[in-house]
């Protein structure tokens, strides 16, 4: 059973620092990842969506890395600004388990003025 | 830019009714799911639905679910006899294609409480 952890489940830091969050998943068998935001109480918002052919997909402040075999995705936000606070979710699209997602439990990031 | 709706925003119901949570996919998908996120838990799937019927669903969604596409717009998650464990926010998601490596986009979610 595929499980995803996320490393570490909350971090705080200062404006301006640049930051990597970590994903994990225990079955390497995968079609994508997905990076999401989550606002409190809110939906959940699609940041960057990585194949398992692709090392690294990027969008503005935002890049996400991708290392299949290992099992292992990071999420590396440049030049982090207070609006980027909210809890970021990384979901892994397995090849033996039709078109579900599963879900780490999330990094809570704070970004401090 | 288009998007995935949902209502109500938030229900509170009495255990043991009957709820409808409805969601209103990007117009052109043809890939459905709902997912539910209990408090402090991880985002969980329940159900995928494709061409009218469902295509997979999890563990979690027994006979008191159900879930219906009663026109060409709407998709709708059914609680038949709510318990206080479906207590969660529900989520509603679709997809253009049925390729599997298709980006899911997320609704804003119903919070469900029963009481």
């Amino acid at each position: 059973k595929q499980e995803v952890t996320q490393i570490p489940a909350a971090l705080s830091v200062p404006e301006g620092e640049n930051l990597v969050l970590n994903c994990s998943f225990t079955d390497s068998a995968i079609y994508n990842l997905q990076w999401f935001r989550q606002d409190p109480g809110k939906g959940l918002t699609s940041l960057l969506l990585i194949q398992s052919s692709q090392r690294e997909q990027t969008s503005g402040r935002l890049n996400a890395s991708l290392d299949k075999s290992s099992g292992r995705s990071t999420l590396y936000i440049a030049a982090s600004q207070p609006g980027d606070s909210a809890t970021y979710l990384c979901a892994v699209r397995q090849e033996t388990s039709g078109s579900r997602l599963t879900f780490g439990e999330g990094t809570q990031l704070t970004v401090n003025p | 830019e288009p998007e995935v709706t949902q209502t109500p925003s938030h229900q509170v119901t009495q255990m043991g009714q009957e709820v409808i949570l409805r969601c209103v996919p990007i117009s052109n998908h043809l890939y459905f799911y709902w997912y539910r996120q209990i408090l402090g838990q991880k985002v969980e799937f329940l159900v995928s639905f494709y061409n009218n019927e469902i295509s997979e669903k999890s563990e979690i969604f027994d006979d008191q679910f159900s879930v219906e596409r009663p026109d060409g717009s709407n998709f709708t998650l059914k609680i038949r006899s709510t318990k206080l464990e479906d207590s969660a926010m529900y989520f509603c998601a679709s997809s253009r294609f049925v390729s599997p490596t298709n980006e899911q986009f997320f609704g804003p979610g119903t919070r469900l409480t029963v009481l």
